[in-house]
């Protein structure tokens, strides 16, 4: 089955700093990876996705790329606020009737004042 | 309301006691989840509900009993539960399974004394 490893497992930034955030796979059929924001006392919220056929995307602050070679993607977030302290995890499923999304552990991400 | 709703919020209870943790979805999905989340581990699906039909159930053990009258609303009956089952349920809807992204409810905060 899918394996998702997310490092690291802590990330401390300061505001306005940027903060990249970095998840491996192992299943080379994955090809649907959605990144999901925790903040305390919530369930996890979908915050960007990527399928395969592409490359990068962006949605204003956030911006998420994937190496379906080296199998791994990443969510790049620039111009952190205080706001953007929480708890991320990342996703890869493959996209159809059977699929199962596997999540990573998740990282904490806090930014200094 | 809209969205995922969960109720309770928290819940304190003895390992004899018999509990109900109950998940309302309002946004027409078929597909239902619960997931467990436990401090540093990646989120464990439990039980999948496809048009009220189990589809999935990994390995739960049978003190966590899920029902689903409809597509709207999903159970998760608890009885003789052990410590090491405290933590945070989420519960999750989608489109259909494999299909659509999961939104999830803010949980249920579970101790068990």
């Amino acid at each position: 089955g899918e394996n998702v490893e997310q490092h690291p497992s802590t990330l401390s930034v300061q505001e306005g700093d940027s903060a990249v955030i970095k998840c491996t796979y192992s299943d080379s059929a994955s090809n649907y990876f959605p990144w999901y924001k925790q903040e305390l006392g919530k369930g996890p919220q979908l915050i960007i996705d990527i399928r395969s056929n592409v490359g990068e995307k962006k949605d204003q602050r956030i911006a998420v790329t994937l190496n379906k070679t080296a199998k791994h993607f990443s969510l790049h977030i620039t111009e952190t606020q205080p706001e953007d302290s929480a708890v991320y995890f990342c996703a890869a499923s493959s996209y159809g009737a059977n699929s199962k999304l596997t999540f990573g552990k998740g990282i904490t991400l806090s930014v200094r004042p | 309301e809209t969205g995922v709703t969960q109720t309770p919020r928290h819940l304190v209870m003895g390992m004899t006691n018999k509990k109900s943790l109950k998940c309302e979805q309002h946004l027409g999905h078929n597909a239902m989840y619960w997931y467990k989340q436990s401090a540093k581990k990646p989120l464990e699906l439990m039980f999948v509900y496809n048009f009220k039909e189990q589809t999935e159930n990994n390995s739960v053990p049978s003190r966590f009993s899920p029902e689903c009258p409809n597509s709207s609303h999903l159970f998760l009956h608890l009885h003789t539960l052990q410590p090491e089952d405290s933590a945070l349920y989420l519960c999750a809807s989608s489109q259909e399974v494999g299909t659509g992204i999961p939104f999830f409810g803010s949980g249920t905060q579970l101790s068990v004394l």
